[in-house]
């Protein structure tokens, strides 16, 4: 079984400051990895995925992410915030199974990201 | 395009009676989703759909059934609601059923079971 763990609930950072948000997985078998963004009152949005190759992954929005195997991490980076960043941000695992997981996502419990002016 | 929509976007209901959760995408995709988002819980997966045809269980399916209606629609039943059923709903859909496919999500159903 595979799990997601999201190691800070709010981080709160000032305009234009740098931002991360840290994200652990546990899974016995290889995994692709998911960074999701929800804004007030709407669904989730995707910013960036791992599946394979290098280890640093650009998403929209000038966020990043990178895969770190042997710390089993997939920690989201901004160097500089915007207000309009302010959103809870999600990161989730599936486990690559030769394509019959059917895109069986595991979410972290979520990071709310507040930016102040 | 309007991508993944879903009906309701608010309901009450008291316990016991029973709703639907409406969820149809336009996006010709073959695999459709329903999950519930708690605080704190992350979200979690009810049942899928992997194509037209099939369902099956996520992780929290207890008290739900599914229906695939056609390749557009998936619906959610709530047969005999709970308290413990009061949530956020979100539907998702995605190309294949594949574990490295984007999954795209509606903009959520709150319900309130009191």
């Amino acid at each position: 079984a595979q799990s997601v763990t999201q190691l800070d609930s709010q981080v709160p950072v000032f305009e234009e400051a740098p931002v991360e948000l840290r994200c652990n997985y546990s899974s016995s078998v290889s995994v692709y990895l998911f960074w999701y963004v929800q804004y007030p009152n709407q669904g989730l949005q995707l910013l960036l995925k791992y599946l394979s190759g290098s280890t640093l992954v650009k998403g929209i929005n000038g966020f990043e992410a990178e895969f770190n195997k042997s710390q089993t991490s997939f920690h989201l980076r901004k160097p500089s915030v915007h207000i309009s960043d302010t959103a809870e941000y999600f990161c989730a695992v599936t486990h690559n199974a030769g394509g019959t997981s059917y895109g069986k996502l595991t979410f972290g419990q979520g990071t709310i990201l507040t930016v102040h002016p | 395009n309007a991508g993944v929509t879903q009906t309701p976007k608010f309901q009450v209901l008291k316990t016991g009676q029973s709703m639907t959760l409406q969820c149809a995408q336009d996006m010709n995709h073959n695999s459709m989703y329903w999950y519930r988002q708690d605080p704190g819980m992350g979200l979690r997966l009810i049942y899928y759909s992997a194509s037209e045809g099939t369902t099956d269980k996520g992780e929290v399916p207890n008290g739900y059934n599914v229906s695939r209606l056609n390749k557009r629609e998936f619906s959610l039943r709530l047969e005999s609601a709970a308290p413990s059923q009061t949530s956020v709903y979100f539907c998702a859909s995605s190309v294949l059923a594949g574990e490295n496919d984007e999954q795209y999500f509606g903009p959520g159903t709150r319900l309130t079971v009191t």
